[in-house]
């Protein structure tokens, strides 16, 4: 079983809709959780960091987890064309020296 | 930008070569981590340096080594190159007290080719 589990996607949004990726994780014990936005040919930016239950807003992005269901989620509110790019779930486990796992990221598309 | 700057970019190199990659952390950050992303995969986890040390180590073979400086910049090296070490590697920096570790900000990263 991985660690963090995301759908590949591609999901297609059209311009001005939410778009709303999951990711599930097999460790109880994880503390923290970030989403990563990824651009073909660059490197992972961060766009949100979560550590409790509930939800986190920043702009059009709101950040979810449940911990009881070892799920979190990311919502991007009035999609726009430059939203298109992998979106990367990172869990932090502190029982695996402050290792990071990674989803295989999810491919999102903006169709304007 | 993050601040945290990688050297080379690019990198070409035949197998059995050995390779040196360079980081430098974001000012004020003290760990540093190294990935391994494979085209159409999330990164893979290859070690973390904190305050000179290795710090946790993922599933890669010891031809896999680093360094951390007292500046906190860090060296990942790779000796016997394979076809398969050709990705992306990429930096992570961050800040680390009594254990517990921050939000990683990443480099630009190094595409590395083995041929």
């Amino acid at each position: 079983q991985k660690e963090v589990e995301q759908n590949s996607g591609p999901l297609s949004v059209p311009e001005g809709a939410i778009a709303s990726l999951n990711c599930t994780y097999s460790d109880r014990v994880s503390q923290s959780f970030f989403w990563y936005r990824q651009y073909s040919g660059k490197s992972p930016e961060l766009i949100m960091s979560i550590y409790s239950n509930g939800d986190k807003e920043d702009g059009r992005f709101t950040a979810q987890l449940n911990k009881a269901s070892q799920y979190v989620s990311l919502l991007i509110r009035d999609s726009q064309p430059s939203d298109s790019a992998t979106y990367l779930c990172a869990v932090n486990n502190p029982n695996t020296g402050n290792q990071f796992y990674f989803g295989t990221g999810t491919s999102l598309t903006v169709i304007p | 930008e993050t601040g945290v700057t990688q050297s080379p970019t690019h990198l070409i190199k035949t197998r059995g070569q050995q390779v040196t990659l360079r980081c430098s952390s974001q000012s004020g950050h003290n760990t540093v981590s190294w990935y391994q992303q494979a085209l159409g995969q999330g990164p893979q986890f290859i070690f973390q340096y904190y305050r000179e040390e290795e710090n946790g180590r993922g599933n890669f073979p010891p031809r896999f080594s680093g360094l951390q400086f007292p500046n906190y910049s860090s060296e990942l090296n790779v000796n016997a190159l394979e076809l398969d070490d050709s990705a992306l590697y990429l930096c992570a920096s961050s800040f680390s007290r009594r254990g517990a570790m921050d939000t990683q900000y990443f480099g630009p990263g190094t595409r590395l080719t083995v041929l």
